[in-house]
């Protein structure tokens, strides 16, 4: 069964340094998403992508973050200058369609620990 | 600010019987209705999907619907140890999930 996959499964970084968190969404999945959780709390969404093209992004997903497709496989998030409070669960989704039958799947998750 | 509310538990089952899991949202434009399952230090696993009125079920798993009362259930019948885990409930309205804090159960055997 297709599923997304995520690398590295754990990164541990010093605070101002920039990370770059890798996905690989599903193969005939148009629609990518990254969310976050971090402990104890709820999974939060960051930004949605389609057709090369951020499609939404919350208040979390400020100018320290950017999503890339950068070949025709893989998904990424990049923290430019991580702060403390960026130690979280990050989680890479994927679904084939938008809109009403928008069914995404999550990816085992990258956790992110800042120093 | 468009929530979606759930009984933290813990929902404390015992084995073979129903564990039953509410979810109240706020956005009354929702219209995509899922449950996932995430085990401990794991990420969320899709489980039950729904999008009208009424009921869904999927082997063990019932969803319910009700966008009047803009409710969401999941009955887990016959629960077993493995279903020991949190439920998160997620709604959207068409491109971002919204979650619920998620219902933590646990089966005992």
């Amino acid at each position: 069964e297709p599923e997304v996959t995520q690398t590295p499964s754990h990164q541990v970084t010093q605070m101002g340094q920039e990370v770059i968190l890798r996905c690989v969404p599903i193969s005939n999945h148009l629609y990518f998403y990254w969310y976050r959780q971090i402990l104890g709390q709820k999974v939060e969404f960051l930004v949605s992508f389609y057709n090369n093209e951020i499609s939404e992004k919350s208040e979390i997903f400020d100018d320290q973050f950017s999503v890339e497709r950068p070949d025709g496989s893989n998904f990424t998030l990049k923290i430019r200058s991580t702060k403390l409070e960026d130690s979280a669960m990050y989680f890479c989704a994927s679904s084939r369609t938008s809109g009403i039958y928008n069914e995404q799947f999550f990816g085992p998750g990258t956790r992110l620990t800042v120093l | 600010q468009k929530e979606v509310e759930q009984n933290s538990g813990p929902l404390s089952v015992p084995e073979g019987a129903i564990a039953s899991l509410n979810c109240t949202y706020s956005d009354r434009g929702s219209q995509s209705f899922f449950w996932y399952r995430q085990y401990s230090g794991k990420s969320p696993e899709l489980i039950m999907s729904i999008y009208s009125n009424g009921d869904k079920e999927d082997g063990r798993f019932t969803a319910q619907l009700n966008k009047a009362s803009q409710y969401v259930s999941l009955l887990i019948r016959d629960s077993q140890p493995s279903d020991s885990a949190t439920y998160l409930c997620a709604v959207t309205a068409g491109n971002k999930l919204t979650f619920g804090g998620g219902t933590r159960v646990l089966v005992k055997p």
